[in-house]
């Protein structure tokens, strides 16, 4: 089936500094990704859908220049969170499109990244 | 627009113990509807889904039936484990629009098992 695998699985970084997180699709193209911030004990927030070739879509509120977000092949998408600071401190999903192409599918999500900013 | 409601939790059951997490959702015309499971630590898995109305998703002894008359999707399992113990997220796709939807999630339910 789908896998999507997310790297690393936990990181920590000095405030200032800046910390990427890679999805990759393993066995299907993903032409679109979304990437997904959870606080402690809540849902899941959706920052940004990534689509190959092109930029990111934003949701509101979510600082484009904070978290980049790169989709630069059918098979990778990655979020670098800038200048990091305490409170970027989170835990991080990216899920991806099934490539059967239905939305009814579902979704595979990978298996999130524990970002501690120190 | 798209929204999904859930029980809040958490639920704390006994082993063996009947399972019920109410979700109701809101939504234009016909979405699919989905619940998801979250073991602590890592990331979300697919348990179920349901396409139309009517359909009964099910899978490791749970099930939910799409209702679109109550629009709901229930979560049931009739005997739940201590492994069962987890998050579990209700959602839903809305699949009118021709492009990648978006995934409308519940707050979660937290599910505490106990011998």
């Amino acid at each position: 089936g789908a896998v999507v695998s997310q790297h690393p699985s936990w990181v920590i970084c000095k405030s200032g500094t800046s910390v990427k997180i890679e999805c990759r699709s393993l066995d299907f193209q993903a032409t679109t990704m979304f990437w997904y911030r959870q606080f402690p004990k809540q849902s899941l927030m959706l920052m940004a859908t990534s689509n190959e070739g092109s930029k990111a879509t934003y949701e509101q509120g979510v600082e484009k220049d904070k978290f980049l977000i790169n989709h630069a092949s059918l098979t990778l998408s990655t979020l670098t969170v800038t200048s990091a600071h305490p409170e970027d401190s989170s835990f991080y999903i990216c899920s991806a499109k099934p490539p059967r192409g239905a939305s009814s599918n579902g979704y595979t999500f990978g298996s999130g990244t524990r970002l501690t900013v120190v | 627009g798209n929204s999904v409601t859930q029980m809040e939790g958490p639920v704390t059951l006994s082993e063996e113990a009947f399972l019920t997490i109410n979700c109701t959702y809101t939504a234009t015309g016909y979405p699919s509807l989905f619940w998801y499971v979250q073991y602590p630590g890592e990331g979300l898995q697919l348990l179920l889904k349901a396409t139309k109305a009517d359909d009964k998703g099910s899978n490791k002894g749970f099930e939910a039936t799409y209702r679109k008359e109550t629009t709901s999707f229930h979560l049931e399992k009739g005997s739940v484990q201590v492994s069962d113990s987890a998050v579990y997220f209700c959602a839903l796709i809305n699949t009118n629009t021709g492009t990648a939807s978006k995934l409308t999630f519940g707050t979660g339910t937290r599910l505490q098992v106990t011998l």
